[in-house]
C-alpha cells in the first residue's frame, strides 16, 4: 500500500537560517505529492502540491522538488520566519486508485526562534 | 466562505458514552473526508463519501465507529461507547472531486474522554 515517510518528528531552529523537511514515499502508481501545514488551533492548509509536468511548485518561499527516482519530496526554504512555525505534512494522492483518501505522513513540528 | 465547519470544537465525554461530531463542508464539493489526529500516528484517514454516498470507510474501526451524510450540507460521525484511546482531533474535510485536488480542512474537534 501507499506511504509516506517524513524523518523528523521535530526541527527547531533560528529566525533566518535554511529549513529542510524531509518526505519520501512509497506508492504503487506515480502519484501526486503535497504538502500541508496546520498553525496551532488551525486547520491543515494546502502549502504546495507537484505538477505533473515536474515544475517545482513554490509558495511563502517554499519550495519542493518532487524525485521519482529517490521517491522523494523535500520541503526547502531559504530562510525560516517566526511565522513558519507549525506542523507540516507531507502526503500523496495516488493517481489511478480513486477508492483512496489522501496518505499523510507523521508530520514534523517546526519551531522557528529569534 | 466559511471553509468547513466543525462542531462542537471540543467534546468531553465520560468513558462508555456516546460522542456526535458534525461537520458542513463547503458548499459544491462532492467529496467529504474524515481523519483522526494523534501525535503518534499523525493524520489517519477513517472513511469518505462522495455526493453524500459512503465510498470507502476502510479507516473505521469496525465497532463503535459510523459515520453519516443524510444531506450535502452535513457529515457525522457517531462514536459509541467512547474509549480513552479515542481520545483525538477529529479533521472533516471537502474536496470539487477525488484525488488530486485540493483538500480543504476544518478546525477540527477535540474529542477527550475521561
Amino acid at each position: 500500500g501507499d506511504s509516506v515517510t517524513q524523518t523528523e518528528g521535530l526541527v527547531t531552529l533560528t529566525e533566518g537560517l535554511p529549513v529542510m523537511l524531509n518526505c519520501t514515499y512509497q506508492s504503487t502508481y506515480s502519484p501526486f505529492l503535497f504538502w500541508y501545514v496546520q498553525h496551532l488551533n488551525e486547520a491543515p492548509k494546502l502549502l504546495l502540491k507537484s505538477f505533473t509536468d515536474n515544475k517545482r511548485p513554490e509558495h511563502q518561499g517554499f519550495h519542493a522538488t518532487l524525485h521519482k527516482s529517490s521517491s522523494s519530496f523535500h520541503l526547502q526554504k531559504s530562510s525560516a520566519q517566526l511565522s513558519d512555525s507549525a506542523l507540516y505534512y507531507c502526503a500523496l494522492s495516488d493517481r489511478c486508485n480513486y477508492a483512496q483518501g489522501l496518505t499523510f505522513g507523521l508530520g514534523t513540528r517546526v519551531s522557528v526562534f529569534p | 466562505n466559511a471553509g468547513v465547519i466543525q462542531t462542537p470544537r471540543h467534546k468531553v465525554t465520560g468513558k462508555g458514552q456516546e460522542a456526535t461530531l458534525w461537520c458542513e463542508p463547503i458548499s459544491g464539493h462532492s467529496a467529504v473526508f474524515w481523519y483522526r489526529q494523534t501525535i503518534v500516528q499523525g493524520l489517519e484517514f477513517l472513511t469518505y463519501f462522495r455526493n453524500q454516498a459512503p465510498i470507502d470507510d476502510s479507516g473505521m474501526p469496525k465497532e463503535r465507529f459510523s459515520a453519516q451524510m443524510p444531506n450535502q450540507s452535513h457529515s457525522t460521525l457517531k462514536i459509541q461507547s467512547t474509549q480513552p484511546q479515542d481520545s483525538a482531533v477529529y479533521l472533516c474535510a471537502s474536496s470539487l472531486e477525488r484525488g488530486h485536488t485540493e483538500v480543504f480542512f476544518g478546525k477540527g474537534t477535540r474529542l477527550t474522554v475521561v
